[in-house]
This record gives structure tokens, C-alpha cells and sequence, in this order.
């Protein structure tokens, strides 16, 4: 069965560096996202990507943050000047429409970031 | 805003045992309601789904109704694995926002032989 993949599984980073988590959707969809969870809290959204632009993003996607989709298969998630509050499991996802009414969405199996 | 609100856990049965997860929603319009499982050291994977008011979702042995006039959308299983034993997420889908969820906060479920 297709699936999401990311990469790195788990990495360790300092305060202030710059970090780019990887993502290879399952390759027929079309729209693409990242959603992170803090330890203990609950999935958010921060953004949602379609047809090489941002089609959607909530108040946590702020201007440290950026997507992009550099080739036809990988759809990365930077984090220009990462914070202690950043550690968290980012998940990245894919669907084959961006409609709501039961539109399922396939997550990958995560990429643990710490930053120390 | 949209939210969606499940019961704390985690939650330890018995092999066998009856499984209830209570889920509610805040919402308006008429979203679209989903169950994920997240199995240890695996990601989030969809367990069932119901787009409509009485729908009921099933798969693997759960099912859920979407109750529009108690905004629920309960997990239930009538006799649970120790392969059960994961975080179970309710999550919510607005019909005008694309392919956005909304998360509870997850139910860990521990099933003991």
C-alpha cells in the first residue's frame, strides 16, 4: 500500500539552527501538509500546500517556518531559527483533493525534532 | 472555533473487554468526523470515518455513529486485543476547509492479556 515517508526519524538540533524535515507524499495526491505535536498536546495544523503554493496556514506557521516542494516526489518543512518550543513530532501528510466532506488524509510516520 | 474534546486516558482493560472512547465536537456547519490510531512507533493511520449525520464508520471491529444532536462520535469495540492497545485521535473535518483536521488530544489504550 502507498504511503507517506519522512525523514530524518528523529533529530537533534541546537537553539538558533536551521532544520529541514523531508517528506515523500504518496505519489497521486495532490495536496500535501504538516501538522506537528507537542508532547502531550494535541495534533495541530500548520499548513497546507497545493499546486506549488500555500494554500492554508494556522497562526503557529509563522515567518520562521516555509514549504516547499523542490522536485516532483519531495515536500520539505524549514525551520529557520529553531526555538526550545519547536521540539515536537512534526507529521507530515497527503491527500488526493484539498475538499473537505470526508477527504481522508495519509500521515507519514513522523519526524522527531529536539532542539536543545 | 471548531474543537474537538475526547476522554483522558490512558485507559487499561482486559483482554475481551467492552471499549468505549467518548468523543464530542464543536463545529458549524457539518464537518466530517474521523477516527486515527497511532500504533507504537508507527504514524497516524485512519480507522473509520462518517460524513454525515447517522453514519456509522466501521472497520477492524470498531465503530462509531456520528451523533449530530449530541455532537458525539464515540469509539466503541465490543471485545478489544492486546493488538488494540495504541493512542486513538477523534478529529474532525469542517466541509468548507479543505483537507484540514481538527485533533482531540488522543486516548492511550492499553490492553492487558
Amino acid at each position: 500500500e502507498p504511503e507517506v515517508t519522512q525523514t530524518p526519524s528523529h533529530q537533534v538540533t541546537q537553539m538558533g539552527q536551521e532544520v529541514i524535515l523531508r517528506c515523500v507524499p504518496i505519489s497521486n495526491h495532490l495536496y500535501f501538509y504538516w501538522y506537528r505535536q507537542i508532547l502531550g498536546q494535541k495534533v495541530e495544523f500548520l499548513v497546507s500546500f497545493y499546486n506549488n503554493e500555500i494554500s492554508e496556514k494556522s497562526e503557529i506557521f509563522d515567518d520562521q517556518f516555509s514549504v516547499e516542494r523542490p522536485d516532483g516526489s519531495n515536500f520539505t518543512l524549514k525551520i529557520r531559527s529553531t526555538k526550545l518550543e519547536d521540539s515536537a513530532m512534526y507529521f507530515c501528510a497527503s491527500s488526493p483533493n484539498g475538499q473537505g466532506g470526508g477527504n481522508t488524509i495519509y500521515f507519514g510516520e513522523g519526524s522527531w525534532l529536539t532542539v536543545v | 472555533g471548531d474543537s474537538v474534546t475526547q476522554m483522558e486516558g490512558p485507559v487499561t482493560l482486559s483482554e475481551e473487554a467492552f471499549l468505549t472512547i467518548n468523543c464530542t465536537y464543536t463545529a458549524t456547519g457539518y464537518p466530517s468526523l474521523f477516527w486515527y490510531v497511532q500504533y507504537p512507533g508507527e504514524g497516524l493511520q485512519l480507522l473509520l470515518k462518517a460524513t454525515k449525520a447517522d453514519d456509522k464508520g466501521s472497520n477492524k471491529g470498531f465503530e462509531a455513529t456520528y451523533r449530530k444532536e449530541t455532537t458525539s462520535f464515540h469509539l466503541e469495540k465490543g471485545s478489544v486485543q492486546v493488538s488494540d492497545s495504541a493512542v486513538y485521535f477523534c478529529a474532525l473535518q469542517g466541509y468548507n476547509q479543505g483537507g484540514k483536521l481538527i485533533f482531540g488530544q488522543g486516548t492511550e489504550l492499553s490492553v492487558k492479556p
